[in-house]
């Protein structure tokens, strides 16, 4: 069965830290891998998409990275701030336009 | 350039009731999306629509609906409303149905069925 799985499910970090989210997936055939976020009553918004060749991709701070053989992908954010506050998605496409979704991480940055 | 557009923001509604929730896409996209979103659950796959014609549905009984016009403007139907339904309808728009295709969201319709 088609399955994308992250952790934490929540995380709660200080101002100007760094963190790392992870989702590993089953999904087969593997078309590519999105990073959402989401804040709180809004759409998601996309951070990054990466297809099978690509193992890393930045966005501003958002770095996400892509192992396609063991199925793992993290997104790491380097020098939190308050407005990274959010849920943080991960979604995978298989062949037939279908996205995947993961739970999500809810992500706080606290002052 | 105008994003999705969906309404209404919020709707009230009794069970056994039907419902009905407008999506506008980016000028010019012509694939739509929607899903249901609950607290603590993932996005959950509805139908996608493109060209009119649906092209993919996930596993909602047919109590759920969905119709795209010729302007690409998406509308999706609840009838028999149940309170499980209560939830974030999101909408997604893509320029086309390409695997690599960017979809934008909407900001969604909180529907509570009471």
């Amino acid at each position: 069965k088609n399955q994308v799985e992250q952790s934490p499910q929540s995380l709660i970090i200080l101002e100007g830290k760094n963190c790392t989210l992870q989702c590993n997936y089953t999904v087969s055939p593997f078309s590519n891998l999105r990073w959402y976020k989401q804040d709180t009553g809004r759409g998601p918004v996309s951070l990054t998409i990466m297809t099978f060749s690509e193992n890393t991709k930045s966005n501003g701070r958002y770095t996400a990275t892509l192992d396609a053989d063991t199925k793992q992908s993290s997104l790491h954010i380097t020098a939190s701030q308050l407005s990274d506050s959010a849920s943080y998605i991960c979604v995978v496409s298989d062949s037939n336009y279908q996205l995947i979704w993961g739970a999500g991480t809810k992500l706080i940055i606290k002052p | 350039k105008a994003g999705v557009t969906q309404t209404p923001r919020y709707l009230i509604k009794t069970r056994g009731q039907q419902v009905t929730l407008s999506c506008s896409p980016i000028s010019g996209h012509r694939s739509v999306s929607w899903y249901q979103q609950t607290p603590g659950q993932g996005l959950q796959f509805l139908f996608e629509y493109f060209s009119e014609t649906q092209r993919n549905k996930g596993n909602f009984p047919g109590r759920f609906s969905g119709r795209q016009f010729s302007n690409s403007r998406s509308e999706m139907n609840v009838s028999t409303l149940e309170l499980g339904d209560s939830a974030l309808y999101l909408c997604a728009s893509s320029l086309y149905r390409g695997q690599d295709t960017e979809a934008f969201f909407g900001q969604g319709t909180r529907l509570t069925v009471v």
